[in-house]
Formats: C-alpha cells, sequence, structure tokens
C-alpha cells in the first residue's frame, strides 16, 4: 500500500509568489494534518482535516495560509505571498480512528522563499 | 497545555553500544508514538505505545502512563540509526490521535 505521497519534494521560489503543497493521504485514512518543521520551532501542526472538513486552523500562522481538502484523496496547502520566514519543511500526515489513529507522514515539501 | 521532554537532546555512540532515550509528559496521554527522522529527513514510524511494551527487531519501547514517561531502547546501534528521534502525543487527551504534539527530540549520531 502507498504512503503519504507529497509534491513537490523541494520548491525554491521567490518572495510574494504563490506557492501550493500537494497531499495525498493514504486510502482509508479519515484523517489528514499538515505540519510544519523549522530549527527554531520544531514540528507544529498547522491543520487538521476529519473527512475532508478542517476541523482545527489554529495553527496556521496568518491568513496567507490556507488549507483545502476537496475529496478524501487530496489536499492542499497554500501561501500567498510567500515570505523568507516560510521557509522549512512541510509535512502531510494521515490516520485513521479505526487503525488506533497511529499517525503517518508523508516525504515532506522543503520549501525555500528566497 | 501538556508538554513533552525528551532527553538526552544529542548522544554519541559508538557502533555496538546500547542506548536508552527519554520522553516525559506533563499529562494524562492516551496514545504515544515514537518517531525515527532519518538523515535524509524522512519520518518513520517506530512505534505506537500508548502503555505497556513493545519490541522491533533491536529497538523496544516501554510507556508507563501512570508515571508519565516512555523510553526507547535501541541495542546494538547501526549507523543506520544515526537522526532524530521524536516522541508524540496528543495535544488533547481523547482528541484526535493524530493531533500530536512532539518534543524536541533526540539527535543520535552512531559512529563506524
Amino acid at each position: 500500500d502507498a504512503g503519504v505521497i507529497q509534491s513537490p519534494r523541494h520548491e525554491v521560489t521567490e518572495m510574494g509568489q504563490e506557492v501550493t503543497l500537494r497531499c495525498k493521504p493514504i486510502s482509508g485514512h479519515d484523517y489528514l494534518f499538515w505540519y510544519r518543521q523549522t530549527m527554531m520551532r520544531g514540528l507544529e501542526l498547522l491543520i487538521y482535516f476529519n473527512n475532508n472538513v478542517p476541523i482545527d486552523d489554529s495553527g496556521m500562522p496568518e491568513d496567507r495560509f490556507s488549507a483545502k481538502m476537496p475529496n478524501a484523496s487530496f489536499s492542499t496547502l497554500k501561501i500567498q505571498p510567500s515570505e523568507p520566514r516560510d521557509s522549512a519543511v512541510y509535512f502531510c500526515a494521515s490516520s485513521s480512528r479505526q487503525n488506533t489513529g497511529e499517525l503517518f507522514f508523508g516525504e515532506g515539501s522543503r520549501l525555500t522563499v528566497l | 497545555g501538556i508538554q513533552v521532554e525528551q532527553s538526552p537532546p544529542d548522544l554519541i555512540l559508538q557502533e555496538g553500544a546500547n542506548s536508552t532515550l527519554r520522553c516525559n509528559f506533563s499529562d494524562s496521554v492516551n496514545n504515544l508514538q515514537w518517531f525515527h527522522q532519518n538523515p535524509w529527513g524522512q519520518l518513520i514510524n517506530l512505534f505506537y505505545i500508548p502503555s505497556g511494551t513493545k519490541q522491533n527487531g533491536r529497538l523496544s519501547a516501554t510507556t508507563v502512563a501512570t508515571e508519565r514517561y516512555s523510553l526507547l531502547y535501541i541495542s546494538s546501534s547501526q549507523t543506520t540509526d544515526s537522526g532524530v528521534y521524536f516522541c508524540a502525543v496528543p495535544l488533547n487527551y481523547g482528541g484526535s490521535q493524530g493531533n500530536l504534539i512532539f518534543g524536541k527530540g533526540t539527535k543520535l549520531s552512531v559512529k563506524p
């Protein structure tokens, strides 16, 4: 079974540009999470969805960040406009309440904003 | 909110040595996971262990929920064990099992 799939793996962009990160969760998982990892703040939860509905977005840093989950197999995290301080590794993860809720991570998208 | 503390922050081992990593948490939990982040940045599940003891090859983990700690044991360490080990617990007891708060990790370097 395929794991969580993220794209792109690496993204380098200039300040002010729009960035879209994509995620395909594990089939059958009903929870999807977006995490961000930086040296300063470690791993922090940005937002999570249950059955495609956003449940908690209190970790989203500001209005420049938005996330959607139009269906059970796809989610996006968008940053518009991007800033250098958004540079980080963004992880998508999924879990299933029926399977103890164990969390499985994608390989991450490394974002560099110049 | 719940606090997660890991120790030691850094650990250097010679290949073949054993080690114990510790995770303390400040409140009751119904879920605890250990992850390994390898040098390429991948986060790999090691254990889902809200209580008791589990073993997987050279690795084992024990969680004593009543005393609010978990231990990860690595025996006969190998260079491929290098990386950062994270402990994570739910942000809210009984909340979404995947809404986790992570410790700052233990960075392990295994020398050949």
